[in-house]
């Protein structure tokens, strides 16, 4: 079976615009997790999709968003980009059955 | 709210020794999971070992092992003849045992050095 996907691997924007990243759960998984590493806070949980609808949510400003599609894949969107938005963005995904989840690469977004 | 520390930022260990990661835990809850993930230089997280909280033996994969100390709220990760390819940042986590809580919460993480 194929891993978790995370498309893209690597993105730079600027200040004040607005960005989507993309996660293809593995196949057969219906619950995908964000969560977002930087140095200085760790890893942080954004929020949680199951069949479409959004489970959990983290304490993240509402520029943060994301989605669910019928096939289980799933986009964020980061609104109005600020520098401390810079992180390393895991994606990670889960059957109903099991209890731990299997993360993607990430993607890297650097905001300058 | 839940938390989970881990109090060493960073640990060397001499190939094929023995080495210990530290891990607190507080919650309120009886029900639980708790993970170790690995997190190599090529930066995807892999699952190394998880604990449930309702089971009293303390789990073991290979050359890994856990020391799951319920009421102390402990949980540290033992790796035996410790290997050039465990060197990695390691996560201590969390998650709640309750229906449709896939949150979880994550340590701040221990960096390890194998040193050859």
């Amino acid at each position: 079976k194929a891993g978790v996907t995370q498309t893209p691997r690597y993105l730079i924007k600027t200040r004040g615009q607005q960005v989507t990243l993309s996660c293809s759960p593995i196949s057969g998984h219906r619950s995908v997790s964000w969560y977002q590493q930087t140095p200085g806070q760790g890893l942080q949980f954004l929020f949680e999709y199951f069949s479409e609808t959004q489970r959990n949510k983290g304490n993240f400003p509402g520029r943060f968003s994301g989605r669910q599609f019928s096939n289980s894949r799933s986009e964020m969107n980061v609104s109005t980009l600020e520098l401390g938005d810079s992180a390393l963005y895991l994606c990670a995904s889960s059957p109903q059955t099991l209890i731990e989840q299997y993360f993607g690469p990430g993607t890297r977004l650097t905001v300058t | 709210a839940q938390t989970v520390t881990q109090s060493q930022p960073e640990m060397s260990v001499q190939e094929a020794e023995t080495v210990t990661l530290s891990c607190t835990y507080d919650t309120s809850e009886s029900d639980y999971y708790l993970f170790w993930y690995k997190q190599p230089p090529s930066r995807q997280m892999i699952l190394v070992i998880r604990q449930e909280a309702y089971k009293q033996q303390n789990a073991t994969e290979n050359r890994f092992s856990v020391n799951f100390q319920k009421a102390a709220k402990s949980f540290s990760l033992k790796i035996s003849d410790s290997q050039l390819g465990d060197a990695a940042m390691y996560f201590c986590a969390y998650r709640s045992a309750r229906y449709r809580d896939d949150k979880i919460i994550f340590g701040k993480g221990t960096r390890l050095h194998i040193l050859p």
